[in-house]
């Protein structure tokens, strides 16, 4: 059964400190794996998408990193601001459909003045 | 960029009347437009892949006849929660993905349904 886990659950930082979350999957095949951040009430935001091929990506303040051969990715926030603070989510897609896509459970991500 | 809309943003209604959410691609077309249905600080849960023109496809557990699914362009949506219940409340969130793309699923804002 294809599974994605994100670690911590929830993270608690101060406002300009940096931090990084976690995603490890088991999705076969595997196509891309997206960051989406999704603030209370909304809906999920792209951040990077990336493919096999791709280690890392970057948006901004956000860096993702991909390990396809120990299966784990990363997000990394730099100098992180009050808005950063939202859930995190880390889907992986096993194909071209909706229905391939496998989320994680989020990272609750809280920023403090 | 992609743009999907859903509108309302919240509903409240009465247990056993009917609830219609629209989703709407904005600035392209979208053949298959995508339901999810989110717990409290769980994941986005697939519902049901709405396609335009012909009859959703339905996630297993999900009852077809109490989430009616209608995709009558190619850039609208619309999920009607039939005889609501309060184990209907939920936040509901659809996406749509441009025509020809493997990569980008866009989603809307979502909609808190709140049965009383």
């Amino acid at each position: 059964k294809n599974q994605v886990e994100q670690s911590p659950q929830s993270l608690i930082i101060l406002e300009g400190k940096n931090c990084t979350l976690q995603c490890n999957y088991t999705v076969s095949p595997f196509s891309n794996l997206r960051w989406y951040k999704q603030d209370t009430g909304r809906g999920p935001v792209s951040l990077t998408i990336m493919t096999f091929s791709e280690n890392t990506k970057s948006n901004g303040r956000y860096t993702a990193t991909l390990d396809a051969d120990t299966k784990q990715s990363s997000l990394h926030i730099t100098a992180s601001q009050l808005s950063d603070s939202a859930s995190y989510i880390c889907v992986v897609s096993a194909g071209g459909s909706a229905r391939q896509l496998t989320f994680g459970s989020g990272t609750q991500l809280t920023v403090l003045p | 960029g992609a743009v999907v809309s859903q509108h309302p943003s919240r509903v409240i209604c009465k247990s056993g009347t009917s609830v219609k959410i629209e989703c709407r691609s904005l600035d392209f077309q979208a053949t298959t437009m995508f339901w999810y249905r989110q717990f409290p600080k769980q994941s986005l849960m697939l519902m049901a892949t709405s396609n335009e023109g012909s009859k959703a496809t339905y996630e297993q557990g999900v009852e077809k006849d109490k989430f009616l699914i209608n995709h009558a362009s190619l850039t609208l949506s619309t999920l009607t929660v039939t005889s609501a219940h309060p184990e209907d409340s939920s936040f509901y969130i659809c996406s749509a993905s441009r025509q020809q793309s493997n990569y980008g699923y866009t989603f809307g804002s979502g909609t808190r349904l709140t049965v009383v």
